[in-house]
């Protein structure tokens, strides 16, 4: 089975501060990881996705993640904040093996100060 | 290719009432999920196809709902005897095999 926790409901960040969105996983497998970000009444876009290649992944909007296995994270950052990043992030995982299902977790809303 | 498209974009309806949403994934994605999002969560899984087969189903699918793929390509999720409780956000996604899932711009239902 696979679920993944965001911790910190909220984030608050400075433009041009660091963002730092964490997220930990749970799965039986190498799991797929995720994240998409929200934006009010909209769908999920995806950010950027690691399946098992180069453990930094590059996405858009000058976001990466490291999938660290020792500690079972995917945590997304992002150098410096822009007003246009406040939103909600999900992380999401699955199994490589089925794909027939994305587990997301409850999401980070962030907000960006000026 | 335009993305994964859903129709209506809000929907309200009485208590009781029932209704249909409707969901185009990419064209040549086989895949395809039904999640549903209420406020301040994530999405939670509701029922996947592949192709014209549905091989899984939620417990929170209850028998008030049935989705279908008749052709392996459009999708349609009906509720009947609707209940304030299916208030949310019903999202669709496609996908291609085991990678990402692409989401649509979602159906808001609101029941009154």
């Amino acid at each position: 089975a696979q679920s993944v926790t965001q911790l910190g409901s909220h984030v608050s960040v400075s433009e041009g501060a660091l963002v730092l969105l964490r997220c930990n996983y749970s799965s039986s497998v190498p799991p797929y990881l995720f994240w998409y970000v929200q934006y009010p009444n909209q769908g999920l876009q995806l950010l950027l996705k690691y399946t098992s290649a180069a453990t930094l992944v590059k996405g858009i909007n000058g976001f990466e993640a490291e999938f660290k296995k020792s500690e079972t994270s995917f945590h997304l950052t992002k150098p410096s904040a822009h007003m246009s990043d406040a939103a909600e992030y999900f992380c999401a995982v699955s199994d490589p093996n089925t794909g027939n299902q994305f587990y997301f977790g409850t999401g980070t809303s962030l907000t960006v100060i000026p | 290719d335009t993305g994964v498209s859903q129709d209506p974009r809000h929907k309200i309806t009485k208590r009781g009432q029932n209704v249909t949403f409707r969901c185009d994934p990419i064209s040549e994605h086989n895949r395809l999920y039904w999640y549903r999002q209420t406020l301040g969560q994530g999405p939670e899984f509701l029922t996947y196809f592949q192709n014209e087969a549905q091989l899984e189903k939620s417990r929170l699918l209850s028998d008030r709902f049935s989705a279908e793929r008749p052709k392996g390509s459009f999708s349609t999720l009906e509720i009947q005897r609707t209940e304030q409780g299916d208030s949310a956000m019903y999202l669709c996604a496609s996908s291609q095999q085991n990678t990402e899932a692409f989401f649509g711009q979602g159906t808001r239902l609101t029941v009154v």
